[in-house]
This record gives structure tokens, sequence and C-alpha cells, in this order.
């Protein structure tokens, strides 16, 4: 089936430093969405994409479309502890029929604090 | 606002028991999923009903059944459970699934043990 291939797949972060993470596929998507899962909690959404090459923020989080439409990115600024968790991209193909309209989800990115 | 509510939170169960996993959405929304989450593996789909009165396989169905008892309610049975089915499930929803209601709310998944 499709895939996502998200990156890295982990990460160790200090207080105050910034992030970024991305999802690439060699499939054109039309929707991309943000999700961070704390542990024991399920995921939770950040951020939705539904154009190419937009640009949304929330908060210190930013993330955005690629102009591909096959690549999405998010980057925390200003990191803080409670950032810590696995974050997870998600895409959509497209279509409003059958299996093309569901979300495909990337393995995830583990950021966890600097020892 | 209760959103996604999973129950039960935890359960073990012998192989070859039977169990029904329990989600109910309060957000009005037309489409609801059954994940599963693995370690290293992503969220990956085992069922859907894109609106009331359809179910569909996902990408790893076997093993399982679901019910769309009614636009609120979807339940996920293991009508005989086996270790390999030890994992953390996920219910979600979205208004529908088309590319512009793309964006998924999560339960707080039900940690099953098969032993």
């Amino acid at each position: 089936g499709q895939q996502l291939n998200q990156s890295p797949q982990s990460m160790f972060i200090q207080e105050g430093e910034d992030v970024s993470m991305n999802c690439t596929s060699s499939s054109i998507f039309n929707t991309w969405l943000w999700y961070k899962q704390d542990p024991g909690e399920g995921p939770v959404l950040l951020i939705a994409l539904y154009k190419a090459g937009e640009l949304t923020s929330n908060g210190r989080l930013t993330a955005q479309f690629g102009i591909t439409r096959k690549d999405s990115f998010l980057n925390i600024s200003a990191s803080i502890p409670s950032d810590v968790g696995i974050y997870f991209c998600a895409g959509q193909l497209g279509g409003y029929g059958g299996s093309q309209g569901n979300l495909i989800f990337g393995k995830g990115t583990k950021l966890s604090v600097k020892p | 606002n209760a959103g996604v509510t999973q129950t039960p939170k935890f359960q073990v169960l012998k192989t070859g028991q039977s169990m029904t996993l329990q989600c109910a959405q309060d957000m009005n929304h037309n489409s609801m999923y059954w994940y599963r989450q693995d370690p290293g593996m992503g969220l990956r789909l085992i069922y859907y009903s894109a609106s009331e009165g359809t179910t569909d396989k996902g990408e790893v169905p076997n093993g399982y059944n679901v019910s769309r008892l009614n636009k609120r309610e979807f339940s996920l049975r293991l009508e005989s459970a086996a270790p390999s089915q030890t994992s953390v499930y996920f219910c979600a929803s979205r208004r529908g699934q088309g590319a512009s209601r793309a964006e998924a709310f999560f339960g707080q998944g039900t940690r099953l043990t098969v032993v």
C-alpha cells in the first residue's frame, strides 16, 4: 500500500532548541495533517493543511504543505519539555469514495529530552 | 465535549477468547475508523465505516469484525483472540471521507494483551 516516509525517527531536544521533521511520499496528497501523541493517550490533531504551499501555525508549531504535494514539514520553535512525545504526519490521497479517502500515517518522530 | 470515547481502556484476554471493543462519538461525524498501533509500525487501519450502514476492510482486517451500530457507535470484535492481536487499538471519527473533511479525531485507546 501507500507509504509515508517520516524523518527523523527520533531526536533529542534541549529546551529552547528549534525542531524540524518532515514526511515524504512518492504519491501526490490533497491533505496533510500533523498529530502529537503523548504516552498512554490517543493522537491529538495539531495542524491541518489543505492547499499546496500552505503555511499554517499553531502557537510555536508551524507546518507547511509542500509545493510538489508530495511532502510536508513541521517545525517547533523554542522547544519546551512538554513538547516531548511522538509526532505523526498523515496524508489523504483525495477522492470522495472508497479507500482513497482514508488517511495514511507516517511511523512517527519520537521527541525526547536530551539527558 | 467527550469527542471519541472508547471502552474498555485496558483488557487482558486468553488465547481463543472473544471480546468487543466499543467506540462512540458525539460530534455527529459520518465516518468512523479502527486502527491498531504497534511499536515501529505506526497506525494501521483495520476497518472503516465511511457512513452509517457501510463498513469496509482496511489494511489489516484479518481476525476482526466490525459493526456500525448507528451513526454514533462503531464496535470492533475479536472472535478468537491470538497473541498477534496484542496491540493498542484506537477508534477515530471524521466528518466524512472527502478531502475537505480529512481531520480525524481519536479516542484514548484500548490496550489489549492476549496471553
